[in-house]
């Protein structure tokens, strides 16, 4: 049974600081997503990331993989309060007809200070 | 935003009473999935289909049964509503040979 687990699962920063949420998995995978959600909202893809040592960047979030350590991170930096959400990663799976079912980890929930 | 709908939004039923809810895509892709997201848990697999009556269990099927007689549309029906059974639930789709996943924006489901 594949368990996703993050850490830590809330968060308050100081705007302008760094800090990563980290995401371990038990089993092997080739798929590793990352979301994020506003309250009463939908889930909006971040990053996907397919192979190992692979690094997305979008503006202040870097998310990188290590697909032999089971782990990936969600780095923050210079956070601001727009970047306040609850983060989650998702491992894929295949299953039947190829179609991949993620697995959530519980989610970090971030709230940037003033 | 991809086209998907589900519906209803929002949804209050009493224990015992069976539920259906929908999930509408206008974007022919091929996967559907049904999740649940409950506070502590994040998401969690309920089913999924991988074409037109073509379906499976996930992680937390019991329950719920599901129905795509239509590539657009993936039905979630609970038999019988429980309390438990209160959460958010959310579909998604997937195109074959495509990894991203998007998200509908979600019912609220309250069995009382």
């Amino acid at each position: 049974e594949l368990k996703v687990e993050q850490n830590p699962l809330f968060l308050s920063m100081q705007e302008g600081k760094n800090y990563t949420i980290y995401c371990n998995y038990s089993t092997t995978s080739d798929r590793l997503y990352w979301y994020r959600q506003d309250p009463g909202k939908s889930l909006e893809s971040l990053f996907v990331l397919l192979s190992n040592g692979a690094v997305k960047q979008e503006g202040r979030l870097m998310a990188s993989l290590d697909t032999k350590a089971r782990l990936s991170t969600l780095h923050i930096t210079a956070a601001v309060h727009d970047l306040s959400a609850t983060y989650f990663c998702a491992v894929a799976l295949i299953s039947s007809g190829s179609a991949r079912q993620l697995t959530f980890g519980s989610g970090t929930q971030l709230t940037v200070l003033p | 935003d991809a086209g998907i709908t589900q519906s209803p939004r929002h949804k209050v039923t009493e224990t015992g009473t069976p539920v259906t809810l929908r999930c509408h895509q206008t974007e022919n892709h091929r996967y559907m999935y049904w999740y649940r997201q409950d506070p502590g848990h994040g998401l969690r697999l309920i089913h999924y289909s991988y074409g037109v009556k073509d379906t499976d269990k996930g992680e937390v099927s019991d329950g719920y049964s599901v129905s795509r007689s239509k590539t657009e549309d993936f039905l979630l029906t609970l038999e019988s509503a429980t309390s438990s059974q209160t959460s958010v639930y959310f579909c998604a789709i997937r195109e074959q040979g495509n990894t991203e996943a998007f998200f509908g924006q979600g019912t609220r489901l309250t069995v009382v």
